[in-house]
């Protein structure tokens, strides 16, 4: 059974880089080929659902024009995982980061969620 | 970007009843392939958000079949034809038609 697990720092200073790590579990990255995606989806505190960006294993990827460029992907496929970094956080930055296993071949949607990690921006 | 925008915002219910969630979209999710590209979400307290509904009124694998989707264009609806005790939490819709991929603001559901 496939499992996400988010992990990284969960506080990070402002102006600094928010950087995350999600490791694939019971699947490989790579299985469902140009099917599926892995992205990143946020919820600040007590608000809703922003879909953030998200990569294939090969690489392709699409981002948040709102945050395209404070974004970084990668993917490495050799220790099933891909990773975020947010440059320049604020408190605005604040939030739960989700993992996320996307389907994008026409059938669209989320398929699974990582639990999530709680990530706050203060000095 | 596609706006999504639910009502209500809160939904208080009462085990047993149906119970109704709207969701517009700012432009047609209706592709040329004749699908609506809408899913909805349920985020159960604690819990990470878990798909019920994918193109509009495909159930997602478990789902049980009181939940249900509809609508066409820019107007959706989410039905839950019976209220159980574990349905409550905030309810998503998303549109999966054009990047970013957005969500509604939510729909929180309680008991009554």
């Amino acid at each position: 059974q496939l499992q996400l697990q988010e992990s990284g720092p969960g506080l990070v200073k402002p102006s600094e880089t928010l950087s995350l790590t999600c490791t694939v579990s019971g699947d490989s990255i790579s299985s469902g080929g140009r099917s599926y995606f892995w992205g990143w989806i946020r919820q600040a505190p007590g608000k809703g659902l922003e879909w953030i960006a998200t990569t294939s294993f090969a690489g392709e990827m699409y981002h948040n024009p709102s945050l395209k460029s404070r974004l970084t992907l990668s993917v490495d496929t050799s220790k099933n995982q891909f990773s975020l970094k947010v440059s320049s956080v604020t408190s605005a930055d604040t939030g739960v980061y989700y993992c996320a296993k996307e389907r994008r071949d026409g059938f669209n949607y989320v398929d699974q969620w990582g639990p999530g990690i709680l990530v706050t921006v203060s000095s | 970007d596609i706006v999504m925008t639910q009502s209500p915002l809160s939904l208080p219910v009462t085990p047993g009843e149906p119970a109704s969630i709207s969701c517009k979209s700012s432009q047609s999710l209706l592709y040329t392939n004749g699908f609506n590209y809408v899913n909805w979400y349920l985020q159960k307290p604690g819990q990470s958000p878990q798909l019920l509904i994918y193109l509009n009124s495909n159930r997602a694998s478990g789902v049980p079949d009181r939940f249900s989707g509809s609508g066409s264009g820019t107007d959706f609806t989410l039905q839950i034809s019976r209220v159980e005790a574990e349905d409550v939490g905030i309810y998503y819709c998303m549109q999966p038609l054009q990047s970013p991929w957005t969500f509604g603001q939510g729909t929180k559901v309680e008991i009554k």
